[in-house]
């Protein structure tokens, strides 16, 4: 159980366009999600807290127009990365919490982004 | 500043040996922590949870330590395999925070 799916695994754009990454609890319902960046050899880094209906939380230094997150449902978040530009590419990894009584999250495989 | 530390160095080790590595935080009260394992591209899958009121916690070949007086937490994988390679994060959930913190992670190489 507890599984987290992400959609797609990998993008390549080119500069200017947006990308929407779609998260997605298979077996769980998830009022809350969570947006993260990973650089090479680096700490995944929280971008966003996603709560669903309602507005996300974004971290500090993260632009909120720019990384726009949208938790439509239960199951599904999405992370739209708008006016893409070679330093947005980086490997995006969504989580979620299944709830009450889990303390640990549980990851997406991650989408990488490439952006030309 | 508040930080969580791991050795950023590879951790290279023959199979069979036992693996242990380190989480150092400084300036948090974890209230808990957790390890997760990360393989090359793909998202961090969750491993063990130990509470600051425990001080070990143990899930097959694998054992975790938490010292809130040092301030540490060790991971351990006994009778390592090469399946065992991967990165291992360390991440913590600070005292009344909501969001969890997490380290760079250490690289494990166990060879055959």
């Amino acid at each position: 159980g507890a599984v987290v799916s992400q959609h797609p695994s990998w993008v390549i754009c080119k500069s200017g366009t947006s990308v929407k990454i779609e998260c997605r609890s298979l077996d769980f319902q998830a009022t809350t999600m969570f947006w993260y960046r990973q650089f090479p050899k680096q700490s995944l880094m929280l971008m966003a807290t996603s709560n669903e209906g309602s507005k996300a939380t974004y971290e500090q230094g993260v632009e909120k127009d720019k990384f726009l997150i949208n938790h439509a449902s239960l199951t599904l978040s999405t992370l739209t990365v708008t006016s893409a530009h070679p330093e947005d590419s980086s490997f995006y990894i969504c989580s979620a919490k299944p709830g009450q009584g889990y303390n640990e999250q549980f990851f997406g495989p991650g989408t990488r982004l490439t952006v030309l | 500043s508040q930080k969580i530390e791991q050795n950023s160095e590879a951790l290279n080790i023959q199979e069979g040996k036992t693996a242990t590595l380190t989480c150092n935080y400084t300036n948090y009260s974890p209230a808990y922590l957790q390890w997760y394992r990360q393989d090359p591209g793909r998202g961090p899958v969750f491993l063990l949870l130990i509470r600051e009121n425990e001080k070990e916690k143990r899930k097959e070949r694998l054992k975790v330590t938490f010292d809130t007086t040092l301030k540490q937490s060790l991971f351990h994988i006994t009778a390592s395999q090469p399946a065992d390679s991967a990165t291992y994060l360390c991440a913590l959930d600070p005292t009344g925070g909501f969001k969890t913190i997490f380290g760079a992670g250490t690289r494990l190489f166990v060879k055959a």
